[in-house]
């Protein structure tokens, strides 16, 4: 079952311009995850908010979480075409290690 | 840095045969994953383990079964191939914090 659903499904931007992807989720999590995967690559991690958190920055990434509508955005700033990869959130229920994830975004940054 | 390599990039096989995708971690990681990825379904969890000959379902097993005989190597065995098992599958490693490094992936196409 898909505990997390990114939106949009696809997004296609000018270089210099801001990404925002977003995740929603169904059950209560004990923490998120943002990964990046190049196109018939394996996964990268990015960015890991804990449930006690709201925000969390990574260089140009900025992740919110807002547990009460249980979903979060992932914001990408001044996008360089090297950002173009498929998106994905992960949520952890258990705090074991064991992650469900999203559909993902495919990312589209133009030169 | 993690490392998380799996034996194959690209595999063709056909309806019947058995297939042994292999995973080695050399992070001294407790835990491991094998997930599937098809288009418009994400990745979808197969099998984990937490530890040495320990093994748990995870969404979708059926059609496969796992081996995990050293902490460093976790198997995903077809018993018997089919064409819907064709697939990306992904190897991923963690402790519990929650965050997961994987592999390449491995693309099965069966015949």
């Amino acid at each position: 079952s898909q505990q997390g659903e990114e939106d949009p499904q696809a997004l296609s931007i000018q270089e210099g311009e801001n990404a925002t992807m977003n995740c929603s989720y169904k059950t209560s999590i004990n923490n998120l995850q943002w990964y990046r995967q190049n196109s018939g690559r394996g996964l990268v991690h990015l960015i890991l908010i804990r449930s006690n958190e709201r925000e969390k920055h990574s260089g140009r990434l900025r992740v919110t979480l807002d547990t009460s509508k249980k979903s979060s955005s992932l914001l990408i700033t001044a996008s360089r075409a090297a950002d173009t990869a498929s998106y994905f959130c992960a949520t952890d229920v258990t705090n074991a290690g064991k992650s469900t994830f999203g559909d993902g975004t495919t990312l589209t940054v133009k030169p | 840095d993690v490392k998380v390599t799996q034996s194959s990039r690209y595999l063709v096989k056909r309806t019947g045969e058995k297939v042994f995708l292999e995973c080695v971690q050399d992070m001294d990681h407790e835990n491991m994953f094998w997930y599937r990825q098809d288009p418009g379904l994400g990745l979808r969890l197969i099998y984990f383990s937490y530890d040495v000959k320990m093994k748990e379902k995870g969404d979708i097993p059926e059609g496969y079964s796992v081996s995990r005989e050293k902490k460093e190597r976790f198997s995903l065995i077809l018993e018997s191939a089919s064409t819907n098992q064709t697939s990306m599958y992904l190897c991923a490693t963690n402790i519990n914090t929650g965050e997961l490094f994987f592999g390449e992936g491995s693309r099965l196409t069966v015949l």
